[in-house]
């Protein structure tokens, strides 16, 4: 029934590797979003995509990339991982890009 | 400057109390405007949309003031289940009218209510 899900929920990696967060909707929305939530609980978009194509990259580091196979799902490659990259990463959806966004429940990653 | 300021409070209020909550935003482009909820180690959910004219949604009553730049959020009758973190969002459009769903967040208010 979850509509906005993400894997894993937590994610404890070293720093120098490569790992991937998954997310999935299942509302038949449009267009999804990748958000940052860091230590001081800012949340911050990171990227955007609308029916598979890219919309929004914000000043993100290249070692960030998303990728959408379907517009049901949006995941987030990150490569090379740095201590500065521990944080709470948040999916989302919207029907378009003026309607509520619905927040998947988070993945916490910690970077060691 | 950030582009939606907050005041992170804590806000620390008996049950039944009334607590308000404000908002400033920097850019006059800002076009949509939102107060989401978010509950410890959860995700934000909508609380509601900000209308132009003011709106009220049971005990939750949103103000906009756009000449001000300044949005606010008015709880009546807190309840224990209120106790959370409250963000001011707004969505603003680029020079063609395009906001591309672009939430801006503020850094959000603690609001704890006690018995």
């Amino acid at each position: 029934d979850t509509a906005v899900s993400q894997t894993p929920k937590y994610l404890v990696t070293q720093m120098g590797n490569d790992k991937s967060i998954k997310c999935e909707q299942n509302l038949g929305h449009d267009t999804m979003y990748w958000y940052k939530q860091d230590s001081k609980k800012f949340l911050k978009i990171m990227f955007s995509y609308n029916n598979k194509e890219l919309i929004i990259n914000e000043t993100v580091p290249n070692r960030f990339s998303p990728k959408s196979p379907d517009k049901a799902h949006l995941n987030l490659h990150i490569n090379s991982l740095e201590l500065g990259d521990s944080a709470v990463y948040f999916c989302a959806s919207s029907q378009d890009n003026s309607n509520e966004q619905f927040f998947g429940p988070g993945t916490r990653l910690t970077v060691l | 400057r950030k582009e939606v300021e907050q005041d992170p409070g804590p806000f620390n209020v008996p049950e039944g109390a009334t607590v308000a909550f404000n908002c400033t935003y920097s850019n006059s482009a800002s076009q949509s405007f939102f107060w989401y909820r978010q509950d410890c180690r959860k995700e934000p959910k909508l609380l509601m949309s900000v209308y132009s004219s003011g709106n009220e949604d049971g005990r939750f009553t949103a103000q906009l003031n756009r000449a001000s730049q300044y949005i606010s959020l008015l709880i009546r009758d807190s309840k224990l289940s209120d106790s959370a973190t409250y963000l001011c969002v707004v969505i603003r459009t680029d020079a063609g009218g395009t906001s591309y769903g672009k939430l801006t967040f503020g850094q959000g208010t603690i609001l704890t209510v006690h018995p």
